[in-house]
């Protein structure tokens, strides 16, 4: 099965910064490779598919990048909303799917 | 608007069974392949379950493989998940969700997870 490890698992910043998590898979999952934004007792919401592209209504300051094993989720201009936990999932076929630990993103 | 409604879930002894059922409406359910995550309490997300959208392929992870089985009945858009020898480590709040493929570059369509019900919480616990 395809590990996904993310990094880092929580991480403090201010609004404005640029935050940057990353997403490691044990092999590659080519750009089958999405990312979500959880708040405290709210289901997931998609920000990004396929690693690099916005899904709709997504604001622009959410970036994704990578292919292979190796994918990056940025934040340009944290936002007071930002805040939240954010995941990293694999789709690479459609038999076993696996999401990364988590990164929680709070306030310095 | 897609809606998804999870229900169903509740306390259970370990061993026990549980049906969970989601309604789904304002999409064409026949024609998405659909999906069980859970979420144990202050964990991450774990993927469960896929289905077909005709319900001719479905995938577990292992830890569930044998015990739980997901289907379908598209005559009701509904999506169901029977929850057999349940343990302790199936305690979650379980989300029924709608996969989509899209379009992402070199001739690829990735499938992700676009919309999520709100989730119904199992507890096994004696």
């Amino acid at each position: 099965d395809i590990q996904m490890t993310q990094s880092p698992s929580s991480l403090s910043a201010s609004v404005g910064d640029r935050v940057t998590i990353t997403c490691r898979a044990s092999q590659t999952v080519n750009n089958y490779l999405n990312w979500y934004q959880q708040k405290p007792g709210k289901a997931p919401k998609l920000l990004i598919f396929g690693a690099s592209s916005l899904q709709s209504g997504v604001p622009s300051r959410f970036s994704g990048s990578g292919s292979g094993t190796d994918f990056t989720l940025t934040i340009s201009g944290l936002q007071l909303e930002d805040f939240a936990t954010y995941y990293c999932h694999q789709s690479y076929g459609a038999t076993t799917w696996t999401f990364g630990q988590g990164t929680k993103v709070e306030i310095k | 608007e897609v809606q998804l409604v999870e229900s169903g879930g509740g306390l259970v002894q370990p061993g026990g069974s549980l049906r969970l059922s989601c309604p789904a409406s304002g999409f064409t359910f026949s024609i998405y392949w659909m999906t069980w995550v859970r979420q144990a309490p202050g964990k991450g997300l774990e993927w469960v379950a896929n289905i077909k959208g005709d319900g001719s392929e479905k995938y577990y992870v292992d830890s569930v493989r044998g015990r739980f089985t997901i289907s379908r009945d598209n005559a009701k858009n509904s999506l169901f998940l029977q929850m057999n020898g349940l343990r302790a480590e199936d305690t979650a709040v379980y989300y029924c969700a709608r996969v989509d493929y899209y379009a992402s570059g070199w001739g690829t369509y990735c499938p992700a997870i676009d919309s999520w019900g709100q989730g119904t919480l199992v507890t096994v616990s004696s």
